[in-house]
């Protein structure tokens, strides 16, 4: 069965850090391109950020409001893909969901965790 | 910024055919998908590439793309559809979702 498990999410100040993780199985993960989503509390979905496979160059894209504050990052080794949260915001508050296509169509997100909830509050 | 906008809401009654509608300039450039989300769950794919379900997605799901209007319609509307539902658009340069259609089966 295919399982995202999303961990790291707590309570921080505006202006402080986080590091989420997403630990994978079940499918191929160095060839999948992981995301980020995310969902204010009592609000829908916007996207985060992805990074692509090795195979595909690696490369990372963001929405413009975290472009410059958030990075993602992969460990092929562990299954295990990560977003580095820094400078962050109020309006950051959200549960952070990892999410990845499956199969050779990748416009979609076949596959997501229960996500983890993010506090950013003074 | 490309932007996609949903109603809010729609209501429907049990067994009558519902029409949620994800509007953008150019849509139908865009690949379209769609995700159910029941409260506190994780978003569930019901359609993707416009119009084609997922395996043990109901076939009364159904979806089209064309002009500036993507339209999900749910045949039969069942108690269990209530939900929210959010389009996403997509091409090579952009993915971004909608603002959610709240279903209300009543």
């Amino acid at each position: 069965d295919v399982q995202l498990l999303e961990s790291g999410g707590g309570s921080v100040e505006p202006g402080g850090s986080l590091r989420l993780s997403c630990e994978a199985s079940g499918f191929p993960f160095s060839e999948a391109w992981m995301s980020w989503v995310r969902q204010a509390p009592g609000k829908g979905l916007e996207w985060v950020g992805r990074i692509k496979s090795k195979t595909d160059g690696g490369t990372t894209e963001y929405a413009a409001p975290v472009q410059g504050r958030f990075t993602v990052s992969r460990d092929d080794s562990k299954n295990t893909v990560f977003l580095q949260m820094d400078r962050l915001k109020t309006e950051d508050t959200a549960v952070y969901y990892c999410a990845t296509p499956l199969g050779p169509w990748l416009w979609k997100f076949d596959s997501w965790g229960p996500g983890t909830l993010v506090t950013v509050s003074s | 910024s490309y932007e996609v906008t949903q109603p809010p809401s729609v209501s429907v009654s049990p067994g009558q055919t519902a029409n949620i509608t994800c509007s953008g300039e150019k849509l139908a450039t865009k690949y379209i998908s769609w995700y159910q989300q029941k409260p506190g769950q994780s978003p569930v794919l019901v359609i993707y590439r416009d119009d084609q379900r997922p395996s043990g997605i109901p076939e009364r799901l159904s979806a089209s793309n064309s002009g500036h209007t993507a339209t999900l319609t749910i045949s039969g509307t069942q108690p269990v559809d209530e939900a929210d539902y959010y389009c996403q658009a997509w091409d090579a340069s952009l993915q971004v979702f909608g603002g959610g259609t709240k279903l209300t089966v009543l």
